[in-house]
């Protein structure tokens, strides 16, 4: 079935520093999400980007869906973007529709 | 606007046992997901119903059904529960979910607003 791989595992940042998060998928898909998972497990839809760039506020991400790879930016960090970030795609075609990532740990220090 | 309510929030059950979970969805939504969360297996997408339809669903045992009500309500049932199945059970509800738009293939979507989750422990 199709990899979902994301990158790096954990990080920690000072606030006001910037951050990439890279999700690398195995295969082509018909669209792919980013999630935030706050630390009391509120679970947070940030975006669909099956291509292109989107941006809301200081988080914007890129898919490059021809080299199956999109990447999450954090600008400005504040303690309140501490969480786990999730990537997922979907293939409603597949009997594996829809696979997470294991997610990026950030936390952000005050 | 009342965000999507889970109950309920904690349940303990031993193995064998059945359980239904619940989900409100918010109002207007349509569709209604599952998801499973394990430290082992991370998230699962379980299933997803729309207008009282499954229609999509993951790769998950028979064991695991669920159903939504002409109020968009979704209950999940889970049979004969096993040691596994403790896990924080989430749903998100929308207006259009994983939908396929027409002949284009192309999937609607739309902001995805997830519940609390239900924490389940088997005992």
């Amino acid at each position: 079935g199709i990899q979902v791989e994301q990158s790096p595992p954990d990080l920690i940042l000072q606030e006001g520093a910037n951050s990439t998060l890279r999700c690398n998928f195995s295969d082509s898909v018909n669209n792919l999400q980013w999630f935030h998972q706050n630390p009391w497990g509120q679970l947070i839809n940030l975006f669909y980007i099956p291509s292109g760039t989107k941006q809301n506020g200081r988080l914007s991400a890129t898919t490059v869906a021809t080299e199956r790879y999109s990447l999450l930016y954090i600008s400005s960090s504040q303690t309140t973007d501490s969480g786990v970030y999730f990537c997922a795609v979907l293939w409603m075609n597949r009997d594996d529709k829809i696979i997470f990532g294991k997610g990026t740990r950030l936390h952000i220090l005050p | 606007k009342a965000g999507v309510t889970q109950t309920p929030r904690y349940l303990i059950k031993t193995r064998g046992q059945q359980v239904t979970l619940s989900c409100s969805p918010i109002s207007g939504h349509r569709s209604v997901s599952w998801y499973q969360q394990t430290p082992g297996q991370g998230l699962q997408f379980l299933f997803e119903y729309f207008s009282e339809t499954q229609r999509n669903k993951g790769n998950f045992p028979g064991r695991f059904s669920g159903r939504q009500f002409s109020n968009s309500r979704s209950e999940m049932n889970v049979s004969t529960l096993e040691l596994g199945d403790s896990a924080l059970y989430l749903c998100a509800s929308s207006l259009v979910g994983y939908g396929l738009a027409g002949g284009s293939g192309s999937l609607l979507t739309d902001t995805q607003y997830f519940g609390p989750g239900t924490r389940l422990t088997v005992l």
